[in-house]
């Protein structure tokens, strides 16, 4: 159980255009997820938590206005990268809880979406 | 001070060994520990939670926390070469879960 779905796994795109990630539950309700990022050799950060039918909270340092995040549904969210650069080339991984369980149980990630910006 | 810490490595330990993997975490309110192994391009997967003082073992895979040190480790036991892998060690505070950086592992045959 607790499957998280995310897509595309892949994507390349070019500087200027956006991009949109689509994380969904499957078999559960997801009231909250979250949007990390990684760069190579480096560790998973946090760069928002996505909030169903209210505004999405961004860490500090993220652009909301540039990662654009919807969370319309009980099952799915998503991410638009809008107007990409090459340094937002990155591998981009949700996760999710099962309700009850999301601010004391180990998440559940997506597969995640490798970004390339050329 | 980085919110979760580990030595980056490399760690190269020989097939059959002892690996030993330790983190620390400056949040003395933290409650819930969980170690990941992720491979390369994928996203990571549990391998162990502890939410107690102590040790808590789960087949080759012992974690153990000491909270008042603020220090959780991970060994596994008779490592193998598919135990090579980055391992991140994950500390949920202010209703986050944050990762430290992670320590890559080499078993070697």
């Amino acid at each position: 159980g607790a499957v998280v779905s995310q897509h595309p796994s892949r994507v390349i795109c070019k500087s200027g255009t956006s991009v949109k990630i689509e994380c969904r539950s499957l078999d559960f309700q997801a009231t909250t997820m979250f949007w990390y990022r990684q760069f190579p050799k480096k560790s998973l950060m946090l760069m928002a938590t996505s909030n169903e039918g209210s505004k999405a909270t961004y860490e500090q340092g993220v652009e909301k206005d540039k990662f654009l995040i919807n969370h319309a549904s009980l099952t799915l969210s998503t991410l638009t990268v809008t107007s990409a650069h090459p340094e937002d080339s990155s591998f981009y991984i949700c996760s999710a809880n099962p309700p009850g369980q999301a601010y004391n149980s180990p998440l559940h990630f997506g597969n995640g979406t490798r970004l390339t910006v050329t | 001070q980085k919110e979760v810490e580990q030595n980056s490595g490399p760690l190269s330990v020989p097939e059959g060994a002892i690996a030993s993997l330790n983190c620390t975490y400056s949040d003395r309110g933290s409650q819930s520990f969980f170690w990941y192994r992720q491979y390369s391009g994928k996203s990571p997967e549990l391998i162990m939670s502890i939410y107690s003082n102590g040790d808590k073992e789960d087949g080759r895979f012992t974690a153990q926390l000491n909270k008042a040190s603020q220090y959780v480790s991970l060994l596994i036991r008779d490592s193998q070469p598919s135990d090579s892998a980055t391992y991140l060690c994950a500390v949920i505070g202010a209703q986050k879960l944050v990762f430290g950086q992670g320590t890559r592992l080499t078993i070697n045959p």
